[in-house]
């Protein structure tokens, strides 16, 4: 089945506490994203990445790494979270960069930070 | 500033009723424009999409959007509602940047609430 996963679902954790949000998709597409969404607000892009080892900042990258070193995966690394990092993260990804293609989105990623 | 409006945080509707979920955009030119629905703890999964042509677009679940140029509007429409309708609806645009794509812009949300 065609799709994007997400690991973990859900996190709770504290202030500091280096953590790794892992994204994986097995469509082989090349274009992979992470956006947070915050009540109010809709969905925001933090980071892109167009292939492999080219990635670029999106909306809101304050806070936040990224890499892709694989094709299938993109992992979105907070190297130390803070309280306003709360948030609901969603990884997508699409066949190439252009906007005719869909973006598919994974399930999403529940964070709270303490 | 370049946006995403969707004025409506909360609609009711009744099971059957016909609905309308309002979006407009502010860009400089047309934008790609995309419905998307999230459903209670699932991720987003895409409606419709308009990229050109025919100002009138049909797409999944019975829902179709009409795009009007002269009101920056793509406003999203559904003839008869039925309860599994019911979740989040976002409107999104990307403004076809040169260079770089796929930058979806969304709008806050209109949360949908279907009685029986």
């Amino acid at each position: 089945e065609a799709q994007v996963t997400q690991n973990p679902r859900y996190l709770i954790t504290v202030t500091g506490k280096k953590l790794t949000v892992t994204c994986s998709q097995n469509m082989n597409h090349e274009y992979m994203s992470w956006y947070r969404q915050d009540p109010g607000l809709g969905l925001r892009q933090i980071y892109y990445s167009m292939n492999v080892e080219v990635t670029d900042k999106g909306d809101v990258p304050e806070g936040y790494k990224v890499s892709r070193k694989e094709k299938r995966n993109f992992p979105l690394i907070l190297e130390s979270p803070s309280p306003n990092q709360t948030s609901l993260y969603f990884c997508a990804s699409s066949l190439s960069r252009f906007q005719y293609n869909e973006q598919f989105f994974g399930p999403g990623t529940r964070l709270t930070v303490l | 500033a370049q946006s995403v409006t969707q004025p409506d945080i909360h609609i009711t509707v009744s099971e059957g009723a016909s609905l309308e979920l309002r979006c407009n955009y502010s860009y400089g030119a047309t934008p790609y424009l995309f419905w998307y629905v999230q459903s209670p703890g699932q991720g987003l999964q895409l409606l419709l999409k308009y990229f050109s042509g025919d100002t009138l677009v049909q797409g999944i679940k019975g829902f179709e959007a009409e795009f009007k140029r002269s009101q920056s509007s793509f406003n999203l429409r559904k003839p008869s509602v039925h309860w599994s309708d019911a979740a989040e609806y976002f409107c999104a645009v990307d403004p076809i940047l040169t260079g770089g794509g796929n930058k979806l812009t969304f709008g806050t949300g209109t949360q949908l609430k279907v009685e029986l």
